[in-house]
């Protein structure tokens, strides 16, 4: 009975190719996240979706478009994938003001650009 | 830009040694920070949250201490266990901010 799952685990596709990643949670959270492990194996907030508003943009290339069809979902969609977006992607999930928004993960996703 | 610093990068100890790392955060605009465990293939999950400068938080052999003025906060490991080893993060909320900087972690090896 997984919390925040995400899927698929692993994405190997082509460079060029379009693919999305799925994120959902039944926590019953307001707020939903998608962060990306860098290189460095820093995890860097993508963006943020609170309530299905957008809250959080950072500097990601517009490639890059996330979707929130409900506060219990939100779907990452990359475009024209590059082989630099290759990354582990996690999303998670929180109820930001009354826990001072701690983060409950997913397990990741893999993308591997080729 | 701002800077969340960990320290050690890594850190190798024997099993039932006892050992602490750092996060050091911005010292303006404090609002939280958290502290996550981190297990290979897995994801991070919650160890705290604190909040009050000189909040102190305990769970098992793990503890945090928080001070909010200098910006830093300790997490100490008590009797190291194998099943200790991880990444550990710290991240920082600051106040009207929605989103955690993270930094980039201490990975603990604890060795039997």
């Amino acid at each position: 009975d997984t919390a925040v799952s995400q899927t698929p685990k692993y994405l190997v596709t082509q460079m060029g190719n379009d693919k999305s990643i799925k994120c959902e949670q039944n926590l019953g959270h307001d707020t939903m996240y998608w962060y990306k492990q860098d290189s460095k194996k820093f995890l860097k907030i993508m963006f943020s979706y609170n309530n299905k508003e957008l809250i959080i943009n950072e500097t990601v290339p517009n490639r890059f478009s996330p979707k929130s069809p409900d506060k219990a979902h939100l779907n990452l969609h990359i475009n024209s994938l590059e082989l630099g977006d290759s990354a582990v992607y996690f999303c998670a999930s929180s109820q930001r003001v009354r826990t001072k928004n701690i983060q409950y993960f997913g397990a990741g996703t893999r993308l591997s650009v080729l | 830009i701002l800077n969340v610093e960990q320290s050690p990068q890594s850190l190798h100890v024997q099993e039932g040694d006892s050992t602490n790392f750092t996060c050091s955060f911005p010292s303006s605009n404090f609002y939280a920070l958290h502290w996550y465990r981190w297990e290979t293939a897995k994801s991070p999950e919650a160890l705290f949250v604190m909040t009050l400068n000189g909040d102190e938080k305990k769970k098992g052999r793990i503890s945090a201490t928080l001070n909010t003025k200098e910006g830093y906060s300790y997490l100490y490991i008590k009797g190291s266990q194998p099943e200790d080893s991880a990444t550990y993060l710290c991240a920082f909320l600051m106040e009207y901010g929605n989103k955690l900087v993270f930094g980039a972690g201490t990975i603990l090896r604890v060795k039997s």
